[in-house]
């Protein structure tokens, strides 16, 4: 069964670094792009950028670029997502994503969230 | 970057009603569009790829056409359980954009 897990809900401080993490399992993390969306809070969801951890092949949405680093560590199956100084507008929920290969690039299976609350 | 409108943002119906949802890209994007449905507090979940194409375990009165820049999702009769928020996702040439999100309501 493929499942993406991620890390638990943070609450950090303004100018504050982060990272976390989503956990794949159950196909080859290698063969597949992993995604990262945002969706603020009562708001939509912005697609952030991808990853290809055979390769580390990285990226991403003009909006994004430069406001977060994505990385993978295909040892343990892993993806990131981190910020070296958050601001409290990065406050929103935060989900990983599996993309397709075959027919459409589209992500299938999604990471349950991580709840990111940057407050002073 | 390609812009996706989606629309209506919001719209009303009961169960039994045909509702369509669509979206238009800014560009041609060929099929590179697929649709999903978010219920609250959950991760979205995908209806449709490559425009019509219905993923493992949909049902089938969930249904996309379109190509190029316009695109539709149909749902031909509605149930209590399709009450959510619909996305469209374009995905052509490994960049990706929502659209704005319609939130589907019960009349």
């Amino acid at each position: 069964e493929v499942q993406l897990v991620q890390s638990g809900a943070e609450v950090k401080k303004p100018g504050e670094s982060l990272k976390i993490s989503c956990k794949g399992s159950g196909y080859s993390f290698t063969s597949y792009w992993i995604g990262w969306v945002r969706q603020m809070p009562g708001k939509g969801l912005e697609w952030m950028g991808i990853i290809y951890p055979g390769d580390s092949d990285t990226r991403y949405s003009p909006s994004f670029q430069g406001q977060v680093t994505i990385s993978a560590d295909k040892s343990i199956s892993t993806a990131y997502l981190q910020w070296s100084s958050l601001k409290a507008s990065d406050t929103a929920m935060y989900y990983c994503a599996r993309h397709m290969t075959t027919v459409t690039t589209l992500p299938d299976y999604w990471g349950q969230g991580t709840l990111v609350t940057v407050s002073s | 970057a390609i812009q996706m409108t989606q629309s209506p943002s919001s719209l009303s119906a009961s169960v039994g009603d045909r509702v369509t949802i669509t979206c238009r890209a800014s560009q041609g994007i060929r099929n590179d569009l697929g649709w999903y449905q978010q219920k609250p507090g959950k991760a979205p979940k995908l209806l449709i790829y490559a425009a019509s194409s219905l993923q493992s375990g949909v049902p089938s009165r969930f249904s996309g056409s379109g190509s190029g820049t316009d695109f539709t999702l149909t749902i031909s009769s509605l149930q209590p359980e399709d009450f959510a928020t619909y996305y469209c996702l374009q995905d052509y040439n490994y960049s990706y954009t929502f659209g704005q999100g319609t939130k589907l309501e019960i009349k």
